[in-house]
């Protein structure tokens, strides 16, 4: 089965200043269409997990442009260029690209402010 | 807007069954592929369930085969979860998610089941 491994577990960042995450994947998620398919939610603090990035680096709606997502193959990067408050939460990776065995996701990076 | 509630969670004695309901709204339902996913207390996400647009295709992860049942009413717009033989590990809250191109693009509230005697 895929694995996907997040680095780090715990993230504290100082308010302003930029915050990555990693995740590798145990296989390539280039998917046989040609598209890589690597998402990242946040998951604020009792709320559900909202998407930020998918297929590596495309942004949803309304997502401040202060998240970016880069990467290919088997290692991926989400970076926020500047954290602000309303950033803290868990972090997670997905990857949709290999079924079965069905949506797998990193184990969350859990970023606070110092 | 796309909106989707799940109900139906609860408290449940071990070896006990739930039935879990998600309703959708906000787009076109029979269209869209849609799953479950559950998070455990201070845990991460995890992937229960798939069903198909048309309910002709259903899987299922390793540790809930033989128990759970998933389903979908298109004519309702709902999507359900039947759940029997409870454990403790399947403590969680369970969202109702919609699939779109390999992806999760949408997450319901989540509803909270909790298994204990």
């Amino acid at each position: 089965d895929i694995v996907m491994t997040q680095s780090p577990l715990s993230l504290p960042v100082t308010l302003g200043q930029p915050a990555s995450i990693s995740c590798r994947s145990s296989q390539s998620l280039l998917h046989g269409n040609g598209d890589t398919f690597l998402s990242w939610f946040q998951q604020r603090p009792g709320q559900p997990p909202r998407r930020l990035v998918y297929q590596v680096s495309k942004r949803d709606s309304g997502v401040p442009d202060r998240f970016s997502g880069s990467g290919s193959g088997n290692d991926f990067t989400l970076k926020i260029s500047r954290v602000e408050a309303e950033d803290v939460g868990v972090y997670y990776c997905m990857q949709g690209t290999h079924w079965p065995p069905g949506f797998t996701f990193g184990q969350g990076t859990k970023l606070e402010i110092k | 807007e796309v909106q989707l509630v799940e109900s139906g969670g609860g408290l449940v004695q071990p070896g006990g069954s739930l039935r879990l309901s998600c309703a959708a709204s906000g787009f076109t339902f029979s269209s869209y592929v849609m799953h479950w996913v559950r998070q455990a207390p201070g845990k991460g996400l995890v992937w229960v369930s798939r069903i198909s647009h048309d309910a002709t295709s259903t899987m299922y992860a390793d540790f809930v085969k033989g128990r759970f049942t998933i389903s979908r009413d298109n004519a309702k717009d709902m999507v359900y979860l039947q759940m029997n033989s409870l454990t403790a590990d399947d403590t969680a809250v369970y969202y109702c998610v919609r699939d779109f191109n390999h992806d999760v693009d949408h997450w319901g509230q989540g509803t909270q089941v909790t298994v204990s005697s």
